[in-house]
């Protein structure tokens, strides 16, 4: 498969930890990315490279991966944090750039 | 630091083609990176719809491929989106951004313009 696929909808409340996954065959070749857009901005990258920071983003966002499936943690989920999250990915070719659907995180 | 504008117009007619530029400053485009072009229809997700490397090779979305040119400007230090044939499945707020990673085994983009809107509307 050339797709990465997340839940539509994920929920936290607030203070607690929530994981946001992100599966696709080209997982197990390439590490994920994992984007923050809040309505009306542009993405910004929170986590690199399967788990590097991006300076300015805080130490509560953090990436693993497993098999096929990539996950972006937050733990101790913040008000702020609420947000659509993206993962992407290069395909299996290495050449194309792959984006999941995006998880609207609620923090309730 | 690194920063990204998008600039060109709002709106095109359909089959009609879009040109927009990426300025982009503290960086010099043909020095590293990829550079790269990123859309997002109303309410959906983001698609990415191609990449140029700084020393000139492309690569495109191949849902894309036969309409999408993307192009360097080292004078300008700009990068450009060519896509013809516009239809209203191309209304879209189009991003521009640094590609890190190729080469490599991840792919990330940082940083972002602030993206434009196209309207494709006759």
């Amino acid at each position: 498969s050339s797709e990465l696929t997340q839940d539509p909808v994920v929920s936290v409340t607030l203070g607690q930890t929530v994981k946001i996954t992100c599966q696709g065959d080209s997982l197990t070749s390439y590490y994920a990315s994992w984007y923050q857009q809040k309505p009306g901005q542009a993405p910004i990258l929170v986590i690199y490279g399967n788990n590097n920071r991006p300076s300015g983003i805080p130490d509560r966002f953090s990436g693993s991966r497993s098999g096929n499936t990539a996950s972006l943690t937050i733990t101790g989920a913040q008000a702020e944090d609420e947000a659509d999250y993206y993962c992407n990915s290069r395909d299996r070719t290495g050449d194309h750039v792959l984006f999941g659907g995006g998880t609207k995180l609620t923090v309730l | 630091q690194v920063q990204l504008q998008e600039s060109g117009p709002g709106r095109v007619k359909p089959s009609e083609t879009l040109s927009l530029t990426c300025s982009v400053s503290g960086y010099s485009v043909n020095k590293d990176f990829s550079w790269a072009w990123i859309r997002q229809s109303p309410g959906k997700g983001l698609e990415w719809v191609g990449s140029v490397f700084y020393i000139g090779t492309t690569y495109y979305n191949p849902s894309l491929k036969s309409r999408v040119t993307i192009s360097l400007d080292t004078s300008s230090n700009q990068f450009s989106l060519i896509l013809t044939s516009m239809t209203a499945a191309d209304t879209a707020v189009y991003y521009c951004a640094r590609e890190g990673g190729r080469g490599w085994n991840y792919c990330s983009f940082d940083p972002w313009g602030q993206g434009t809107l196209v309207t494709v509307s006759s």
